[in-house]
């Protein structure tokens, strides 16, 4: 089931600078699309999400951003903290949210 | 600020035994779920709840599992007869009506079969 592709397992970014989280989907169903962070040995943690009728959602120093027609999201976080340093998981949702498909992670290195 | 909570946080058992995991949802959530992460993958949808009873299942969750909220406050996940691949961090998550389908997640119950 590989409705939901991280295909980068990693990044490493300076402190202070962008890191760009990339995400691409299959499913055309779902309705809203969203980002968890995870430390080890913890539950994921929801930090935001995006209708599919949207492009852009902002949240202090994440932004989502939805290309449609590309299949493509990607989150962006300015300027990037060492607290940051976590795995991050894109999803997507549909039918109510009965249903949440995740996908394999991308592991983010923010260095001081 | 409510959370859910899971238990055991680590449970061993033998190849065959049968496990229960317990999950106490956040109070005022309606839908309820199971994922699970074998170690070092993907965070793996198993199972869906709302009005008791299933609303979606993957491939994964077979004869071997069942869940139920026997009391209207505890969400549990059964194995009837483990398997070393059902060795796992499973992850109970709950979530309230509509809104963007915001999942709030427990810390996760670690299951070793030997």
């Amino acid at each position: 089931d590989q409705q939901v592709k991280q295909n980068s397992p990693s990044l490493s970014v300076q402190e202070g600078r962008i890191s760009i989280l990339n995400c691409d989907y299959t499913n055309s169903m779902f309705d809203y699309f969203l980002w968890y962070k995870k430390y080890p040995a913890e539950g994921p943690t929801f930090l935001i999400s995006i209708s599919s009728i949207k492009d852009k959602n902002e949240d202090g120093r994440f932004t989502v951003f939805l290309n449609k027609s590309a299949k493509h999201l990607s989150l962006h976080i300015v300027p990037s903290q060492p607290g940051d340093s976590a795995v991050y998981f894109c999803a997507g949702s549909n039918g109510g949210g009965f249903k949440t498909i995740f996908g394999a992670g991308t592991r983010l290195f923010v260095k001081a | 600020e409510p959370e859910v909570t899971q238990t055991p946080s680590h449970q061993v058992t033998q190849m065959g035994q049968e496990v229960i995991l317990r999950c106490v949802p956040i109070s005022n959530h309606l839908y309820f779920y199971w994922y699970r992460q074998i170690l070092g993958q993907k965070v793996e949808f198993l199972v869906s709840f709302y009005n008791n009873e299933i609303s979606e299942k993957s491939e994964i969750f077979d004869d071997q599992f069942s869940v139920e909220r026997p009391d209207g406050s505890n969400f549990t996940l059964k194995i009837r007869s483990t398997k070393l691949e059902d060795s796992a961090m499973y992850f109970c998550a709950s979530r309230r009506q509509g809104g963007s389908g915001e999942l709030f997640f427990g810390e996760g119950s670690r299951l070793t079969v030997l």
